[in-house]
């Protein structure tokens, strides 16, 4: 089945515990895409990567980090999380086609860091 | 830059109610047109698209025609059920140099009673 899988699905951190959040899909897509949901701001893209070792920000980067040492893989990464960083995160990904290609979204990684 | 602005939620209908959720846009040339639906506990799908001018996508009884002259690109279903019950988001593709991404609007709750 095509999909792209995120974990974990809940997470409860502390401030400044270095955490990274796994997203995989296994459709051969070369462009994945990590997006945070908050109430009342939508979907706001963290960071993108269009191929392997190929990787660029999004509208609110700071923060966070990301690879793309595989095509399968793309790790989001938290040094230092803070509590501005509770939110909800999608992993996405597509072939590089935008008009053609939709996004696939995984399930969710819902992050606490009190 | 590109914007997609969709109708503040939420919305609350009954059972076999009509519904439509507004959606317009803000972006350089004609981008793709998009309607992706959240139920609970779950990532974004794709609902629906359109790629051009006029186009009307449809999916699930649902159905949003691409309006260049106004921008826009409402989402309607002529008989909603329980099972709608779900975040509808409207999104774009942007494109900047040498890379595109969704944009999303804020998203609008619907909720459909029996």
């Amino acid at each position: 089945e095509a999909q792209v899988t995120q974990n974990p699905r809940y997470l409860i951190t502390v401030t400044g515990k270095k955490l990274t959040v796994t997203c995989s899909q296994n459709m051969n897509h070369e462009y994945m895409s990590w997006y945070r949901q908050d109430p009342g701001l939508g979907l706001r893209q963290i960071y993108y990567s269009m191929n392997v070792e190929v990787t660029d920000k999004g509208d609110v980067p700071e923060g966070y980090k990301v690879s793309r040492k595989e095509k399968r893989n793309f790790p989001l990464i938290l040094e230092s999380p803070s509590p501005n960083q509770t939110s909800l995160y999608f992993c996405a990904s597509s072939n590089r086609d935008g008009n053609n290609s939709p996004l696939h979204f995984g399930n969710g990684t819902r992050l606490t860091v009190t | 830059g590109d914007s997609v602005t969709q109708m503040e939620g939420p919305v609350t209908l009954s059972e076999e109610a009509f519904l439509t959720i507004n959606c317009t846009y803000t972006a350089t040339g004609y981008p793709s047109l998009f309607w992706y639906v959240q139920y609970p506990g779950e990532g974004l799908q794709l609902l629906l698209k359109a790629t051009k001018a006029d186009d009307k996508g449809s999916n699930k009884g649902f159905e949003a025609t691409y309006r260049k002259e106004t921008t826009s690109f409402h989402l309607e279903k002529g008989s909603v059920q329980v099972s709608d019950s779900a975040v509808y988001f409207c999104a774009l593709v942007s494109r900047k140099g040498g890379s595109e991404k969704l944009v999303f609007g804020k998203g609008t709750k619907l909720t459909v009673n029996p």
